[in-house]
């Protein structure tokens, strides 16, 4: 299995600051990797699909980088409904492991 | 609009079971694999399982193999998780997502999983 590792756990950023989030694979997954938002009590919505592919109506302030073992999520400039955790998931191989998420807080 | 609307969850006694179901509208179900991720309270996404667009091809979880089966019904638009043997570390929220490109492009809001005694 493998192993998705986000870092760092918490981030703390000013409204329109750029936030820079890391993940982590244990063993390349060339570039099948997403991200998610998850706010409270919601479902997770596809951000990044393909390491660096915007999702439908997802606003092009987030970016996604990276291939192999070692991925980026960029937010160029949060904006009050960004603070949320952020998720990284391999879709290389099964199963198709998460990270451990990184939650981005106001600071 | 893509909608994907989970039931089934409830509380349940270790070693019960239940069958959860995600009734889907807005697309061409028939033409989309698709996967159910779990979320127990206040932890991370947990993928379980996964289901090719005619039913032929599953995969499990190596922690639900064996007790839990994807299965669907492309005449009623419905995809199915029946859950057996539960434990209590089966507690979470379960969702149904849809396949896009080996990610999940739309989500329902979830079904909750309670497995206690």
């Amino acid at each position: 299995e493998i192993v998705m590792t986000q870092s760092p756990a918490t981030l703390s950023v000013s409204p329109g600051e750029r936030a820079t989030l890391s993940c982590r694979a244990s063993q390349s997954v060339s570039s099948n990797l997403a991200w998610y938002q998850q706010k409270p009590g919601q479902a997770p919505r596809l951000l990044i699909f393909g390491a660096s592919n915007r999702a439908t109506g997802i606003p092009a302030r987030f970016s996604g980088s990276g291939s192999g073992t070692e991925f980026t999520l960029t937010i160029s400039s949060l904006q009050s409904e960004d603070f949320a955790v952020y998720y990284c998931q391999q879709c290389n191989s099964w199963p198709q492991t998460f990270g451990q998420g990184t939650k981005v807080e106001i600071k | 609009e893509v909608q994907l609307v989970e039931s089934g969850g409830g509380l349940v006694q270790p070693g019960g079971s239940l069958r959860l179901s995600c009734a889907a509208s807005g697309f061409t179900f028939s033409d989309y694999w698709m996967h159910w991720v779990r979320q127990a309270p206040g932890k991370g996404l947990v993928w379980v399982s996964r289901i090719s667009n005619d039913g032929s091809y599953t995969k499990y979880a190596d922690s639900v193999e064996g007790r839990f089966t994807i299965s669907r019904d492309n005449a009623k638009n419905t995809l199915y998780l029946q859950v057996n043997s539960l434990r209590a570390e089966d507690t979470a929220i379960y969702y149904c997502a849809r396949d896009f490109n080996s990610a999940g492009d739309y989500w329902g809001q979830g079904t909750l999983v309670t497995v206690s005694s």
